[in-house]
């Protein structure tokens, strides 16, 4: 099974803008891969930020956006908010229809 | 407004068995892939199994063969049959249609003797 790669943990200043990545260990991740972003905060559900690279969801803040760079999938969030405190993320489809997520990046709003 | 409502959760001995529900509301379930996702206390998400609108499903390695994934159209309902449960599959179950951004509370199952 692939292993799919994210920062454990982002410090960003508030308005401030700050890239998470995610990487798989099978080579570079491309729109075949499917990206999605998850945001999940404490005692809560996860919500979809991206699926599809870099669709939004009609809820996902505008400085939010998704992207393909370097062959990994990114998730860039631009004017951070401390309400943007959260874990995130990234889940990559593969062959089979077995996706996987990554371990997670926690990122700090400080 | 669209509701995902799970339940089934609870304290089961290893070996033991128990099925998840989960009832929607506001859309079709047969309409779209619906998938299930768990999280281990303080861990990551673990993507679990998915049904696609045809009916195929799959399931991720560490339950393959314990875990089917099915749904009840005239209910509306997705489900989760767990079997041979081990402690490591621990775990807050969300179901969800993840690129509808629709999900379920979460059911708590806890593995235990």
């Amino acid at each position: 099974q692939a292993v799919v790669t994210q920062e454990p943990s982002l410090t960003v200043s508030p308005g401030g803008t700050v890239t998470l990545t995610c990487g798989s260990s099978t080579g570079a991740v491309t729109s075949g891969h499917y990206p999605y972003w998850f945001q999940q905060k404490p005692g809560q559900a996860p919500r979809t930020l991206i699926y599809d690279t870099s669709k939004k969801q009609s809820w996902t803040p505008a400085r939010f956006s998704g992207s393909l760079l370097g062959g990994k999938a990114a998730l860039t969030l631009s004017g951070a908010q401390p309400e943007d405190e959260a874990e995130y993320y990234c889940l990559l489809s593969y062959s089979g229809a077995r996706p996987v997520f990554g371990g997670g990046t926690k990122l700090t709003v400080l | 407004e669209v509701q995902l409502v799970e339940s089934g959760g609870g304290l089961v001995q290893p070996g033991g068995s128990l099925r998840l529900s989960c009832a929607a509301s506001g859309f079709t379930v047969s309409s779209t892939h619906m998938t299930w996702v768990r999280q281990a206390p303080g861990k990551g998400l673990e993507w679990v199994s998915v049904i696609f609108g045809d009916g195929t499903t799959y399931s991720a390695d560490s339950v393959k063969g314990r875990f089917t994934i099915s749904r009840d159209n005239s209910k509306n309902t997705l489900y989760l049959q767990l079997n041979s449960l081990r402690a490591e599959d621990t775990a807050v179950y969300y179901c969800a249609c993840l690129h509808c951004d629709y999900w379920g509370q979460g059911t708590l199952v806890t593995v235990s003797s």
